[in-house]
């Protein structure tokens, strides 16, 4: 196992479309994270999955955002009509639960035209 | 939520010197305090952590320091070298709000040779 892996690493869209992102987290790892950095800004919690359950949104998250983790490995998530504001690198991340490191992937970074 | 502040957002230092860098945080209950570091076009990764039961712990060249009663605690890298030179963030965890980490900032590290 590499690590956590996420994919495209890049992605260009016009404003309006749908994206996905895709992660692959460390196998043995139950809890899988989703964040969101802007330049010069900490990342920014989206959601958090233990195993397929859904456990916590941000208020950030809107309704053009979801995420799905089906059977308690990958997970991915969807930004339908895409802005401008959405502009940013989509980190996830993953960990044992109670040990609190997070394992983060390279990011997907979003450019919205 | 947990409001988190990071002080100062950028310093510089030279070889050698020693680089301290402070968070503030919000949430009482709070009882875990980790620092991230993320070099230029990397991911964030983990140096080092502490619990609210320890009031310092040290990694070779790096330290941390809580103090739960003012609700700060400091990232201490002493004998510094340009390959620290990266940011780095704080990221405590809540006891109430999201059970994930809030992340800080952050705090450009500049160590010239």
């Amino acid at each position: 196992d590499t690590g956590v892996s996420q994919d495209p690493r890049h992605k260009i869209t016009k404003r309006g479309q749908n994206v996905t992102f895709r992660c692959d987290p460390i196998s043995e790892h139950n809890r899988l994270y989703w964040y969101r950095q802007t330049l010069g800004q900490g990342p920014e919690f989206l959601t958090y999955f233990q195993n397929e359950a859904q456990l916590e949104k941000s208020r950030l998250l809107s309704d053009r955002f979801s995420a799905e983790r089906p059977k308690g490995s990958f997970s991915t998530l969807e930004i339908q009509r895409t802005e401008q504001g959405d502009s940013a690198m989509y980190l996830c991340a993953s960990s044992f639960p109670r040990n609190g490191e997070l394992f983060f992937g390279e990011g997907s970074r979003l450019t919205v035209l | 939520g947990e409001n988190v502040e990071q002080h100062p957002s950028t310093l510089s230092v030279q070889e050698g010197d020693s680089a301290v860098i402070k968070c503030t945080y919000s949430d009482s209950a709070s009882n875990y305090f980790p620092w991230y570091k993320q070099e230029l076009g990397k991911r964030p990764q983990l140096i080092i952590d502490i619990r609210s039961n320890v009031g310092e712990k040290k990694d070779q060249r790096i330290a941390v320091t809580l103090n739960k009663t003012a609700k700060h605690f400091s990232l201490h890298i002493t004998e510094t070298q340009p390959e620290d030179s990266a940011v780095y963030f704080c990221a405590p965890l809540g006891d109430s709000g999201y059970s994930t980490l809030t992340f800080g900032k952050g705090t450009m590290l500049l160590v010239s040779p």
